[in-house]
């Protein structure tokens, strides 16, 4: 099955300062990748996606990269607010022969936003 | 609000116990997914139901089962607990996004359910 590894574990930036993210995943078949947020407290919400026949995308702050050579893909916020503090977690989906999905979760970044 | 309801909120018991979790998906969503969340381990996925039936299974313990209702309700039985049980407990429902040739699966969490294994 799938295995998603996440780096780092817990990030500390400055209000302002960019934070990168990155995420490696095993199954070459893999062909989403969602990244979700869960802030202190709260459920996990979806951030952005991004799908395999793609390199990247962006949402105002927030753009993920994907290399499928290397099979990695990053999220990247820019201008970091305090309100970006949470747990951010990768997923690949390992789609299953009936044409159905799993998504499968690295272990999370805890991000720290000081002002 | 996602529209993914959970109930209880928060549940005390104790070790060798047996423990309902319910869930109610968002209207319309025909499948439910649970998720264990602890400290160290992140999410880890336990089953997925659609329209009743059991679709995937991840690292779901024998102790643990979980069925989808006519309804589409969803409930996960955990027994015979432990202390390493402990954990907050989500259920999500889905939205199937279809791109690039494949169908993959856009999740809405509830607010999951915290257990606590005294």
């Amino acid at each position: 099955g799938e295995n998603v590894e996440q780096h780092p574990s817990t990030l500390s930036v400055q209000e302002g300062d960019s934070a990168v993210i990155k995420c490696t995943y095993s199954d070459s078949a893999s062909n989403y990748f969602p990244w979700y947020k869960q802030e202190l407290g709260k459920r996990p919400q979806l951030i952005i996606d991004i799908r395999s026949n793609v390199g990247e995308k962006k949402d105002q702050r927030i753009a993920v990269t994907l290399n499928k050579t290397a099979k990695h893909f990053s999220l990247h916020i820019t201008e970091t607010q305090p309100e970006d503090s949470a747990v951010y977690f990768c997923a690949a989906s390992d789609t299953m022969n009936s044409g159905y999905s799993t998504l499968t979760f690295g272990k999370g970044t805890m991000l720290l936003v000081s002002p | 609000d996602s529209g993914v309801t959970q109930t209880p909120k928060h549940l005390i018991t104790a070790t060798g116990q047996r423990v309902t979790l319910r869930c109610s998906p968002r209207s319309g969503d025909l499948s439910v997914y649970w998720y264990q969340q602890s400290l160290d381990q992140g999410l880890q996925f336990l089953i997925q139901y659609y329209n009743g039936e059991e679709r995937a299974k991840g690292n779901i313990l024998e102790r643990f089962s979980a069925q989808q209702f006519p309804d589409l309700h969803s409930e996960l039985n955990l027994s015979s607990l432990e202390l390493g049980d402990s954990a907050l407990y989500f259920c999500a429902s889905s939205v199937s996004l279809t791109g690039a040739g494949a169908t993959n699966e856009k999740l809405f969490f509830g607010s999951g359910t915290q257990l606590s294994v005294l």
